[in-house]
């Protein structure tokens, strides 16, 4: 059974840094291109970055690109959000999301979410 | 940069009744990215239908998807109890605002 699980999540003051951390478990890793998404509570979704199979190319939205970083350890199986400069308007729940289906060099079908783990940018 | 517009933001059926979900893009997009998610309250979100008209796995086949170039529509035949929730299309990085299907 695919899973993916989130953490790192929490209250943190504007300006400051959080890193995010998601583990999967079910399928191979190493295996699936993967996503980071977010939703402000009662708002709608926010694509953030993606990340290749061996973490070579990545790319990311403009809301974030230059303060945001995705990264992963294959070796760790772990899945990873570094947030620098926060700011309140980054007040969401993050997802981590599986690429189930890739067409061509495009790999934006996300068919496995986690559950979310909640950042709130707050003095 | 591609946006899309779902109509109708809010859509009161009741179960056993037919709904229609639409999604606009700004500009023709590639019929093979195009999504739809359901997603419950406090939920993540669930991938329905890839490709607009695959369904993915598990997915009741009173769901289906059609559309291409800007005009796509998630189609729910026989309306469950378990259906009413908000729906959102996707075309590579970008979603859509969102539907909310609820209980007339």
């Amino acid at each position: 059974q695919v899973n993916l699980m989130e953490s790192g999540g929490g209250v943190v003051q504007p300006g400051r840094s959080l890193r995010l951390s998601c583990v999967p478990s079910g399928f191979t890793f190493s295996s699936h291109v993967m996503h980071w998404v977010r939703q402000i509570p009662g708002k709608g979704l926010e694509w953030l970055a993606v990340i290749w199979y061996d973490g070579s190319s990545k790319d990311y939205g403009d809301s974030v690109k230059g303060r945001f970083t995705i990264s992963r350890d294959n070796a760790r199986n772990t899945l990873y959000l570094q947030m620098n400069s926060l700011r309140v308007e980054d007040t969401a729940v993050y997802y981590c999301a599986r690429a189930g289906y890739c067409l061509g060099v495009k790999c934006f079908i996300f068919d496995s979410w986690g559950q979310g783990t909640l950042v709130t940018v707050s003095s | 940069e591609i946006v899309l517009t779902q109509s109708p933001g809010t859509l009161s059926l009741s179960p056993g009744e037919r709904a229609t979900l639409s999604c606009r893009a700004s500009q023709s997009v590639d019929r093979n990215y195009l999504a739809w998610y359901q997603q419950n309250p406090g939920q993540a979100p669930r991938l329905l239908i890839y490709g607009a008209s695959n369904r993915a796995t598990g997915i009741p086949d009173r769901f289906s998807g059609s559309g291409s170039g800007t005009d796509f529509t998630l189609t729910i035949s026989r309306l469950e109890p378990e259906d009413f929730a908000v729906y959102y299309c996707q075309h590579l990085g970008t979603f859509g605002q969102g539907t909310k299907l609820e209980i007339k």
